[in-house]
């Protein structure tokens, strides 16, 4: 069974930085793509940021470019979201989602519980 | 950017009712989109990939269609546990982008 584990979200200032980890379980990490996907309070889906199984193709939603940056950790079935310059507007819960590839994109078939990231001062 | 497009926003319905969701690509985007269910509280679930496949697990009361720019997601026999919001998502091309969404309330 596919698991997906979020954590790392929090509280934190504006123009602050925040790590977010999320543990993979019940498939072989290293075979799949995995994304971020962020939702605002009352508000819909937004897509973050995807990083291909080897980790040698990474994309980003360009609200996001420049400031976050996805990574992996094979060894250690990790996902990770490092976010820096933060500000108001990424405040949301986080979901990390992973999935079957076609074309080269990643269809979300699975998703964490997500982690609530709140950018306040 | 590829922008989706859902209609209604909203939609009200009774139990046992038949529904249908549609969702507009602003180009075309071969068969290459999902359909989420999402509760309150609760991260999205996969209902359908490739416009009408269903994921593992998921009642064939769901069912997708279409194909280019203009899909489709209905909903049979409602029950109360399908009263949720549903998004749409291309997965064409980068970025992957969503609909809005679709609030289904119980009427």
């Amino acid at each position: 069974e596919v698991q997906l584990v979020e954590s790392g979200g929090g509280l934190v200032q504006p123009g602050g930085s925040l790590r977010l980890s999320c543990a993979a379980s019940g498939f072989t990490f290293s075979n799949y793509a995995m994304s971020w996907v962020r939702q605002a309070p009352g508000k819909g889906l937004e897509w973050v940021s995807t990083i291909s199984g080897g980790g040698g193709s990474t994309y980003y939603a360009d609200s996001v470019k420049g400031r976050f940056s996805i990574s992996r950790d094979n060894s250690n079935n990790m996902l990770f979201l490092q976010m820096n310059s933060l500000r108001a507007e990424d405040t949301a819960v986080y979901y990390c989602a992973n999935g079957e590839t076609e074309g080269g994109m990643l269809i979300h078939a699975y998703w964490g519980q997500g982690t609530l990231v709140t950018v306040s001062s | 950017d590829i922008q989706m497009t859902q209609s209604p926003s909203s939609l009200s319905a009774f139990v046992g009712d038949r529904v249908t969701i549609t969702c507009r690509a602003s180009q075309g985007i071969s068969n290459h989109l999902a359909w989420f269910q999402q509760k309150p509280g609760k991260a999205p679930k996969s209902l359908i990939y490739a416009a009408s496949s269903l994921q593992s697990g998921v009642p064939s009361k769901f069912s997708g269609s279409g194909s280019g720019t203009d899909f489709t997601l209905t909903i049979s026999s409602l029950q109360p546990e399908d009263f949720a919001s549903y998004y749409c998502q291309q997965y064409h091309r980068y970025p992957p982008t969503f609909g809005q969404g679709t609030r289904l309330e119980i009427k």
